[in-house]
């Protein structure tokens, strides 16, 4: 069965600093990976998404994220954290063998200080 | 372009009631995803409905059931409410069971005292 790990539940970093996301996943070949950014009491919006091709993706709000196979890992990253990143942040999976059913990670909490 | 809509926003319902939740998909989307998302939790997904039927399932009893009507739209149902059904219930929609990329909808609050 498919899972996905985000070993970071909360996050705080300086507004202007840089930020890595960390998700690995288990999946027996390769997966459709996606983020997912929600805020407060709202529903999710697709920050990027990873099928095949090029192993980093970029996404909305400068944002981008590195697929590497050895490590089963999607890192999100963005280089400059904005203050309105403030939110929390799901790494999901879906399977390529027909359906598309995602399995989340637990989340991370991002918090960024001014 | 309308994206994914949901109603209502929020519910109260007490335990042992039924409740029914709606979803309309993104424009050109013929396939509704439900999922659940507890407090602190990812979401969980509950099943998916394509050509009015139900096409995949997740880990949830029978008490949660579901229906696609012709338009695309879908309904959520929920019998015999437990405090543990309390949770912000998504939609997402998708064109086809195997599309690439859900879109969610801002989802339904549901708290059951």
């Amino acid at each position: 069965a498919q899972s996905v790990t985000q070993p970071d539940i909360h996050i705080t970093v300086s507004e202007g600093a840089s930020l890595e996301l960390r998700c690995n996943y288990s999946y027996g070949a390769t997966p459709y990976l996606f983020w997912y950014v929600q805020s407060p009491g709202q529903g999710l919006q697709l920050l990027l998404k990873y099928f095949s091709g090029d192993t980093l993706v970029q996404g909305i709000k400068g944002f981008e994220a590195e697929f590497k196979r050895s490590q089963s890992s999607f890192n999100l990253r963005k280089p400059s954290v904005h203050w309105s990143d403030a939110a929390e942040y799901f790494c999901a999976v879906a399977s390529t063998g027909g359906g598309n059913k995602l399995t989340f990670g637990t989340g991370t909490q991002l918090k960024v200080e001014l | 372009d309308a994206g994914v809509t949901q109603s209502p926003t929020h519910l109260i319902k007490t335990r042992g009631q039924q409740v029914t939740l709606r979803c309309s998909p993104k424009s050109g989307h013929d396939t509704v995803s439900w999922y659940q998302q507890a407090l602190g939790q990812g979401p969980q997904f509950i099943f998916q409905y394509y050509e009015e039927e139900e096409r995949q399932r997740g880990n949830f009893p029978d008490r949660f059931s579901g229906h696609q009507f012709p338009n695309y739209s879908s309904e959520l149902n929920v019998n015999a409410l437990l405090l543990g059904d309390s949770a912000l219930y998504l939609c997402a929609s998708s064109f086809g069971p195997g599309g690439e990329t859900q879109y969610f909808g801002p989802g339904t609050r549901l708290l059951v005292l």
